[in-house]
């Protein structure tokens, strides 16, 4: 069963311009991690924000976490060509270590 | 990337064989996982691993089997293949700070 739900499913933007995903959750969680994938190639981590934090920043990057609202956006501020990818939100609801990914959006950054 | 390794890339096999894949890595991580990714379905847990001889199953295990011998390997095993199980197959690694993923394996089941 999903977890997290990325919205929207897919997206296209100018570049330059900003970028915001969102992510809903259902339980709680003991943190939230953002993952990019390029076509054709595994994930990558971005960042990881944990239940207690609010908001957290890595360069471009700028991740805020509502856990009244179980929910959480990631911003990609002066988007680039190649922050084409799609992008998934994951959470770990458990002790076990072990994450659930959503289904992701497709980020189309336009020249 | 860098620490961990999937094998094959790819492959083709046929209905009712059983294939193996393998996932290698040089961090001496204890958690390791392998997910699969289909169209409208994101990323999937099939099993994971938490130690040597240790493994659970995720949410799609039916059909399955995993073994972790050795810290550094952790093999999936389609016990007999179906095209259901055409898929792109990741294999990750955990510290407790982020995942790091395998290039994947593009397996199709003719």
């Amino acid at each position: 069963s999903q977890q997290g739900e990325e919205d929207p499913q897919a997206l296209s933007i100018q570049e330059g311009e900003n970028a915001t995903m969102n992510c809903s959750y259902k339980t709680s969680i003991n943190n939230l991690q953002w993952y990019r994938q390029n076509s054709g190639r595994g994930l990558v981590h971005l960042i990881l924000i944990r239940s207690n934090e609010r908001e957290k920043h890595s360069g471009r990057l700028r991740v805020t976490l509502d856990t009244s609202k179980k929910s959480s956006s990631l911003l990609i501020t002066a988007s680039r060509a190649a922050d084409t990818a799609s992008y998934f939100c994951a959470t770990d609801a458990r002790r076990d270590d072990k994450i659930i990914f959503g289904k992701g959006t497709r980020l189309h950054i336009l020249p | 990337d860098a620490g961990i390794t999937q094998s094959p890339r790819h492959k083709v096999t046929e209905t009712g064989t059983p294939v193996t894949l393998r996932c290698h890595q040089t961090e001496n991580h204890r958690y390791m996982y392998w997910y699969r990714q289909d169209p409208g379905h994101g990323l999937r847990l099939i099993h994971y691993s938490y130690g040597v001889k240790d493994t659970d199953k995720g949410e799609v295990s039916d059909g399955y089997s995993v073994s972790r011998s050795k810290t550094e390997d952790f093999l999936l095993t389609l016990e007999s293949a179906t095209s259901s199980q055409t898929s792109v197959y990741f294999c990750a690694i955990s510290a407790g700070n982020g995942y790091t993923f395998g290039s994947g394996t593009r397996l199709t089941v003719v």
